[in-house]
């Protein structure tokens, strides 16, 4: 059963704490994402790797840390400098091929609540 | 730069009406353009997408989109829409050199029974 997954479902921070959130892929894609989801906002795009040891920042990367030791892994830390974290958060991959982009899978998703 | 505009917020349509869902982009060079669509709560599934060849794209559970050049648009469309249908719509564009997709703020499409 190929996909996304992520883990947990649900998050309580409290203030001042770091938290990760666990994105595994088993599709065998080399992009993965992180988007932040806000009611009436859409998606907006924290951090994105193309490949293994590395990643970008996307538009709201601030008070946010990644990682890609692994082609499967992208966690994601939400650390105390982010200062408004509750949201619902989504992890993506890709296969992209040379000049053509393809869609994305999404994970089920996370949503974060400070406590 | 791109940019996708979804000019509505919500759509309201009665079921076993056609439904058509909204979006125009801007891109510089070939656009490659997706419909996801998601449930409360759940990730997002990918629908449709258009990367070249005919205007008309058939997607999943009866979605189609058309794709239209002149006027930079990729409505969705359903010819008989379904209450299960009633969720929250995605428009996204990728290419233009660009490898990060941008997507639109999304619009809720609401099918009354």
């Amino acid at each position: 059963d190929g996909g996304i997954t992520q883990s947990p479902k649900y998050l309580f921070r409290k203030e001042g704490q770091n938290v990760t959130l666990s994105c595994e892929q088993n599709l065998n894609h080399d992009a993965m994402y992180w988007y932040r989801q806000d009611p009436g906002q859409g998606l907006r795009l924290i951090y994105y790797s193309q490949i293994v040891n590395d990643f970008q920042k996307g538009d709201i990367a601030e008070g946010y840390s990644v990682s890609r030791e692994k082609k499967e892994s992208f966690p994601l830390t939400v650390t105390s400098a982010q200062k408004n974290p509750t949201a619902f958060y989504l992890c993506a991959s890709s296969i992209d091929r040379e000049g053509v982009y393809n869609e994305q899978f999404f994970g089920p998703g996370t949503r974060l609540t400070v406590l | 730069a791109q940019s996708v505009a979804q000019p509505e917020d919500q759509v309201n349509v009665a079921e076993g009406n056609p439904l058509t869902v909204k979006c125009t982009y801007s891109v510089s060079g070939n656009p490659y353009l997706f419909w996801y669509v998601q449930y409360p709560n759940r990730g997002l599934q990918f629908l449709l997408k258009y990367i070249t060849g005919d205007n008309l794209v058939k997607g999943s559970y009866g979605f189609e989109a058309e794709f239209n050049k002149s006027q930079t648009s990729f409505h969705l469309k359903k010819p008989s829409a379904l209450v299960s249908d009633s969720a929250l719509y995605f428009c996204a564009v990728r290419g233009g050199g660009s490898y990060i997709p941008t997507f639109g703020r999304g619009t809720s499409l609401i099918v009354h029974p």
